[in-house]
């Protein structure tokens, strides 16, 4: 079955500085790899997800870029700010209807 | 809009004792799942139901039971509590049947066992 690895598990950036979040997986039939943020006290919510058909993806201060040769995909996120803080989390789903696989999550805390 | 529902948000049981998380979903879903979530362990998948009417175990399923109620709902039983299965549940749904597309959790039930 699938196993999802992400590093680092705990994070700590100045505010306006960048934070990189890397995560590999195992199963080289997976094709979806979705980024989920979780704030203290709620559930994780999806921010960004990518295909394997393409190679990056941008929603403003975040970006996810996949790497199928080495089955590695990153969460880019750019001028942090104190809301970024939260766990964030890396998945990963082969082909066919099996569920998600997480990865342990990444403790993000920005700095003022 | 409601979203995913779960209750209780909060419950201590004794070792030995039952209880069933409640979760439900009011955007149609087709799939639910149901979660825990311990400290450096990420989420791991207890059950879930990829349709109305089916159920499957995921990765850590022992001690648990699930009903899919209808469509709407679908509960996860602990028939014998443990210290163990100490933590943090969530509930999620998707749209699809199939694994792609957004899940949508709710806040959490975090159940201590003693």
């Amino acid at each position: 079955g699938e196993n999802v690895e992400q590093h680092p598990s705990t994070l700590s950036v100045q505010e306006g500085d960048s934070a990189v979040i890397k995560c590999t997986y195992s199963d080289s039939a997976s094709n979806y790899f979705p980024w989920y943020k979780q704030e203290l006290g709620k559930g994780p919510q999806l921010i960004i997800d990518i295909r394997s058909n393409v190679g990056e993806k941008k929603d403003q201060r975040i970006a996810v870029t996949l790497n199928k040769t080495a089955k590695h995909f990153s969460l880019h996120i750019t001028e942090t700010q104190p809301e970024d803080s939260a766990v964030y989390f890396c998945a990963a789903i082969p082909s066919g209807n099996t569920p998600l696989v997480f990865g342990k999550g990444t403790r993000l805390s920005v700095i003022a | 809009n409601a979203g995913v529902t779960q209750t209780p948000k909060f419950q201590v049981l004794k070792t030995g004792q039952s209880m069933t998380l409640q979760c439900a979903q009011d955007m149609n879903h087709n799939s639910m799942y149901w979660y825990r979530q311990d400290p450096g362990m990420g989420l791991r998948l207890i059950y879930y139901s990829a349709s109305e009417g089916t159920t499957d175990k995921g990765e850590v399923p022992n001690g648990y039971n699930v009903s899919r109620l209808n469509k709407r709902e679908f509960s996860l039983r602990l028939e014998s509590a443990a210290p163990s299965q100490t933590s943090v549940y969530f509930c999620a749904s998707r749209l699809g049947a199939g694994g792609h597309g957004e899940l949508f959790f709710g806040e959490g039930s975090r159940l201590t066992v003693l």
